[in-house]
């Protein structure tokens, strides 16, 4: 099992969107609706951000949004702040009942 | 408050043995699952394994299977992960996880982690 493709790096300026892409296949991304995306800064454990694709946990801000289209998923973030510097990571359910994360993408705000 | 406590950094050499542990509390340990989490310097997470503390049944990622065990003592609501005989490319952070429900699908509760650092 190959883990699922996310970009290295996207950057973008304060109040702007980005989209960070997560690329699976019909076994896991594509087959289920078991996406979740996490942030990680510098030294920390990942939060989760989003749960099933587009769920936000409580406490969660609505500037974080997800979607899925085929065997790509997408993490949305608009508004962008300092604070959202990090490292992003996404995770699906695999048929082999298995996890599988992404390389994880860095995200600077310029 | 759901909380996962892991144990402290570990110094080892190569050809060492090691165990780790994750304390859990909060909720009821026996209904969730446990994963086991890598993370090497500067590179993405890669899922190990979990276990069901309920009655221990494990999944293992294939790139993990026979390179660990992972166990827990419902008795004390901890997980671990062990390892046999350490390697240098055993040196990572390892986080534990909680599943966000009974079907192991998505985990959403983190440990603080575990540096173990193998030398030669």
């Amino acid at each position: 099992q190959s883990a699922l493709t996310q970009p290295a790096s996207v950057s973008g300026s304060p109040g702007q969107s980005i989209t960070i892409s997560c690329t699976g296949t019909s076994s896991d991304v594509g087959i289920y609706n078991l996406v979740s995306w996490y942030q990680q800064h510098p030294g920390k454990a990942p939060k989760l951000l989003i749960y099933e694709v587009n769920k936000r946990p409580s406490g969660v801000s609505n500037r974080f949004s997800g979607s899925k289209s085929g065997n790509t998923a997408s993490l949305t973030i608009s508004g962008l702040q300092a604070e959202d510097e990090a490292d992003y990571h996404c995770c699906s359910y695999a048929t082999t009942n298995t996890l599988l994360f992404g390389g994880g993408t860095k995200l600077t705000v310029l | 408050e759901v909380q996962l406590v892991q144990s402290g950094a570990e110094g080892k050499k190569s050809g060492e043995s090691l165990k780790i542990s994750c304390k859990a509390s909060g909720y009821t340990f026996t209904t969730y699952w446990i994963a086991w989490v890598r993370q090497m310097p500067g590179k993405g997470l890669e899922w190990m394994g979990s276990i069901y503390p309920g009655d221990s049944d494990t999944r293992s990622s294939p790139s993990f299977q026979g390179q660990v065990t992972i166990s827990a003592d419902k008795s004390i609501s901890t997980a671990y992960v062990q390892w046999t005989s350490l390697k240098g490319s055993d040196t990572a952070m390892y986080y534990c996880a909680r599943s966000s429900d009974s079907s192991g699908h998505e985990v959403d509760q983190w440990g603080q982690g575990t540096l173990v650092t193998v030398s030669s």
